[in-house]
């Protein structure tokens, strides 16, 4: 069975700094692996995947991700927070050919200023 | 514009009274899937449909069934709504599974007195 853990419900950090939100994952093959963000309100945004090639996948608002296949891991980065940049984070994956994404329990990112 | 729609988008019903959430999307999307989001648990997949008359169960069936008779439509219904279904339920559509990633639409919080 696969599994995502997104080990961190809350991380804060001021604005301008570099922000990290943890992920591991468990899947059986190749992973895919993909980060959504959830405003207020709103429906889940695709921000970045990884599918295979560079370990470093950069996505949208300036966000990127490091796979790690010896950890199992898919952080999402950001070099400079912004407020804005405050919402619920997602991580996915799914392994191989199997037919359903499995989503890690969000991260809550609060970007203080 | 490229759009999951879900209706409604907020609704508030009483134990038993059957109801149906429509989920509409205009990306000629093979993959179709419904999702719940409670607070801690993440997203959980209730179903999901590879194609037109193709769906299966995803790891939360129980109390909900779905059809998929086109392939822009994939509607979510509760015959007997419960109080445990109360959440926050997601559409959403891909080209495929794979790497590709999936749409979502707005929403639909649903509360079971």
């Amino acid at each position: 069975a696969q599994s995502v853990a997104q080990p961190e419900d809350q991380v804060n950090v001021a604005e301008g700094n570099p922000l990290t939100v943890k992920c591991t994952y468990s899947v059986s093959g190749n992973p895919y692996l993909f980060w959504y963000v959830q405003y207020p309100n709103r429906g889940l945004q695709f921000l970045l995947k990884y599918i295979t090639g560079d370990n470093l996948v950069k996505g949208s608002y300036g966000f990127e991700a490091e796979f790690n296949k010896s950890q199992t891991s898919f952080h999402l980065k950001k070099p400079s927070a912004l407020v804005s940049d405050s919402a619920l984070y997602f991580c996915a994956a799914r392994g191989g050919s199997a037919r359903q994404l499995t989503f890690g329990s969000g991260t809550q990112l609060t970007v203080l200023p | 514009e490229a759009q999951v729609t879900q209706n409604p988008r907020y609704l508030i019903t009483v134990t038993g009274k059957k109801l149906t959430v429509t989920c509409s999307q205009n990306m000629n999307h093979e993959y179709m899937s419904w999702y719940r989001q409670d607070p801690g648990l993440g997203l959980r997949q209730i179903y999901y449909s590879m194609n037109v008359e193709v769906t299966d169960k995803g790891d939360v069936p129980e109390g909900y069934k779905v059809s998929r008779k086109e392939k822009r439509n994939f509607p979510l219904i509760l015959e007997s709504p419960s109080p445990n279904q109360t959440s926050l339920y997601f559409c959403a559509s891909s080209q495929r599974t794979g790497a590709n990633e999936q749409f979502f639409g707005p929403g639909t919080r649903l509360t079971v007195l």
